[in-house]
Formats: C-alpha cells, sequence, structure tokens
C-alpha cells in the first residue's frame, strides 16, 4: 500500500511569493491533515478535512493561507504572500475515520525556506 | 490550553539497555494516544497506539497508559543505535480528531 505523497519536497523562496503544496492521502482515506511543524517542536495542526469538507481551520492564518481539497482525493496548501516565519515543515497525514483507531500517518513532507 | 509535555532530553542509553520516555497530557478525557519516531530530517513514523490502561507490547516496545496520573510512557527493550531518533507523544483530545504533539524526546542509544 503507497503512503502520503507530498510534492515538493524542498521549496526556497523569496519572502512575498507565494508557494503551494501538494498532498494525496493513503488510499481510501478520508481524513487529511496539514501539519505544520518548526525545528525542535512537535508538528502543529493547521487544517483537517473529512472528504472534501474543511472541519477544523481555527489554527489556519487565513489571511494568507488556503486550502483545497477538490473530490476529496489530492489536497492542496498554498501561502501567499510568504513571510519569513512561515519557514518550516509542513507535513500532510491522512486517516480513516471509519475506524476507531484514529491513527494518522504522515508524508515525507515539504521543507519550505522562505528568504 | 491541551499540553503534553515531554522531556526534549537527550536521553543516552548504551546499547542493550532499557530507554523510557515519558508524556504527560492535561485532558483527563483524552482516549487515544500515540508513539512517534522522528529521524533527523524525515517525518514522523507511527510505532505504537494506545487507547486502555495498562501495558501494550509490540515487538521491543511497550507502551503504557495510566489515565489517572494523565501519562503516558514508551519502553524500548534491548536499545539500538538505529533506535536514536526524536520520540513524539501525540494525544488525541476530546472532540478533536487531530493530535495534539509533544516537543519531543531525542533518544541516543551509544554502541
Amino acid at each position: 500500500e503507497a503512503g502520503v505523497v507530498q510534492s515538493p519536497r524542498y521549496k526556497i523562496i523569496e519572502k512575498k511569493q507565494p508557494v503551494a503544496f501538494w498532498c494525496n492521502p493513503i488510499s481510501g482515506h478520508n481524513t487529511l491533515y496539514w501539519y505544520l511543524q518548526n525545528l525542535g517542536q512537535g508538528p502543529e495542526l493547521l487544517i483537517r478535512y473529512e472528504n472534501e469538507e474543511a472541519v477544523d481551520d481555527s489554527q489556519l492564518p487565513k489571511d494568507r493561507f488556503s486550502a483545497e481539497r477538490l473530490k476529496g482525493v489530492d489536497s492542496t496548501l498554498k501561502i501567499q504572500p510568504a513571510e519569513l516565519g512561515d519557514s518550516a515543515v509542513y507535513l500532510c497525514a491522512s486517516s480513516l475515520v471509519s475506524t476507531s483507531l484514529h491513527e494518522q500517518f504522515f508524508g515525507p513532507g515539504t521543507r519550505l525556506t522562505v528568504l | 490550553q491541551k499540553e503534553v509535555e515531554q522531556n526534549s532530553g537527550p536521553l543516552s542509553v548504551p546499547e542493550g539497555a532499557i530507554a523510557s520516555l515519558n508524556c504527560t497530557y492535561s485532558d483527563r478525557g483524552s482516549q487515544s494516544f500515540f508513539w512517534y519516531r522522528q529521524y533527523s530530517g524525515k517525518s514522523p513514523e507511527l510505532i505504537m497506539s494506545i487507547y486502555s490502561n495498562g501495558d501494550k507490547e509490540d515487538g521491543r516496545f511497550t507502551a503504557q497508559l495510566n489515565k489517572a496520573s494523565q501519562y503516558v510512557s514508551l519502553l524500548i527493550r534491548d536499545s539500538q543505535p538505529s533506535d536514536s531518533a526524536t520520540y513524539l507523544c501525540a494525544v488525541q483530545y476530546p472532540g478533536r480528531r487531530a493530535l495534539t504533539f509533544g516537543s519531543g524526546t531525542r533518544l541516543q542509544v551509544q554502541p
């Protein structure tokens, strides 16, 4: 079974530029999460989707961040414009909501550097 | 503020010893607990999940949960240098499907 796929793996941009990250969850997983991880910290939730609906986006800075999950499969997270403080690893995870286990599996992440 | 607390370490143990990693959480109503291993430059990898009080064993790993004291621990028996990594504790708080993570404990296994 293929895991969570993310691209790109690395991205370097100038501040004020836009950037987008893409995620393809594990096949059949209906819940998708975007987390942000700063160096030396645990992941922090940005947004959670159940199918195509964003059901927990309270931590998403909506002035510059946006996300979508069209058709309830792939998802894109966008930052526009990027700021220096956005440099971090952006992790996508997925889980199967129909089970009671709530186990989440992470993709490899996208390491963003804003110069 | 729902919190998950871990000692940042590093925790250094000799090869073959038992490594003990601990985590405390703030919401007594929490039901699901997870341990992730994260190698430097890699993403978190799920290694253990536990939902009820007591111990759960999987190979060299044992997760222990004590809901009354609000702590969860991970024991690694016969520690190997390849176990050297950061171990993240994650808690699923009531009414929230997303996980709340601790900052992780860095484990170093000395050959």
